[in-house]
């Protein structure tokens, strides 16, 4: 079965620190990688990886896949108290069994304290 | 303008009733979801639909049953409620069930059986 591992599973920072979250993920026929933020409510979309090695970029979040070694990680710097959320990963495969279905992990719950 | 909307927000009720979750995209996209996230935060798929039709049925207890009217609306039917179905339900909608499509997800549903 497919799975996904993020970690830390929480952790608690002060504004203006930099923060690196992990996501590890076994999938049969990977396809892509997405990072969500969830506060309160829905999760919202930041961003999807498909190709190794390509950092993608906004504003003060950034996240990188390694295919080779199955993670990628999602880059907070100088963190402001409107990060605190919590940061899921998810993972799809491109077989017919996977149709649009994403693999979510647990989350890593981010606090950020002025 | 909601993209993803779901109805209720919230509701309680005692165990052994049925009850029903609506959502509704306006996204045009062709494929709805519905995702349960217990208190752990695991966010984890339970149907699929793709332009009307189910695609995705994960083992769910067969007294949930989805139905898709048309396209633009998913909605979730509980039977016989037990305790261990509170939870936030989300819906959630992406373009296309294969390709390279992000989520956008409704604001959730959440459900508590008393």
């Amino acid at each position: 079965e497919d799975k996904v591992v993020q970690s830390p599973l929480s952790l608690v920072v002060h504004e203006g620190d930099t923060v690196t979250l992990n996501c590890s993920y076994e999938v049969t026929n990977f396809r892509s990688l997405l990072w969500y933020k969830q506060e309160k409510k829905a999760p919202t979309f930041l961003f999807m990886l498909t190709s190794s090695g390509i950092e993608k970029k906004s504003g003060r979040l950034s996240s990188i896949l390694d295919k080779k070694e199955l993670f990628s990680i999602l880059n907070i710097t100088a963190t402001q108290t409107g990060d605190s959320a919590v940061y899921l990963c998810a993972v799809r495969g491109r077989t017919t069994d996977s149709w649009g279905k994403l693999q979510f992990g647990a989350g890593t719950q981010v606090v950020v304290t002025p | 303008d909601t993209a993803v909307s779901q109805t209720p927000k919230y509701l309680v009720t005692q165990m052994g009733n049925d009850k029903s979750i609506k959502c509704e995209q306006n996204l045009g996209h062709d494929t709805m979801y519905w995702y349960k996230q217990d208190s752990k935060k695991f966010l984890k798929i339970m149907f699929s639909y793709n332009n009307k039709e189910l695609i995705i049925n994960e083992t769910v207890p067969n007294r949930f049953s989805p139905k898709s009217p048309d396209k633009a609306h998913l909605n979730l039917h509980i039977n016989s409620l037990e305790l261990g179905d509170s939870a936030v339900y989300f819906c959630a909608s992406s373009l296309k069930a294969t390709g390279d499509y992000g989520y956008t997800f409704g604001s959730g549903t959440r459900l508590t059986v008393v």
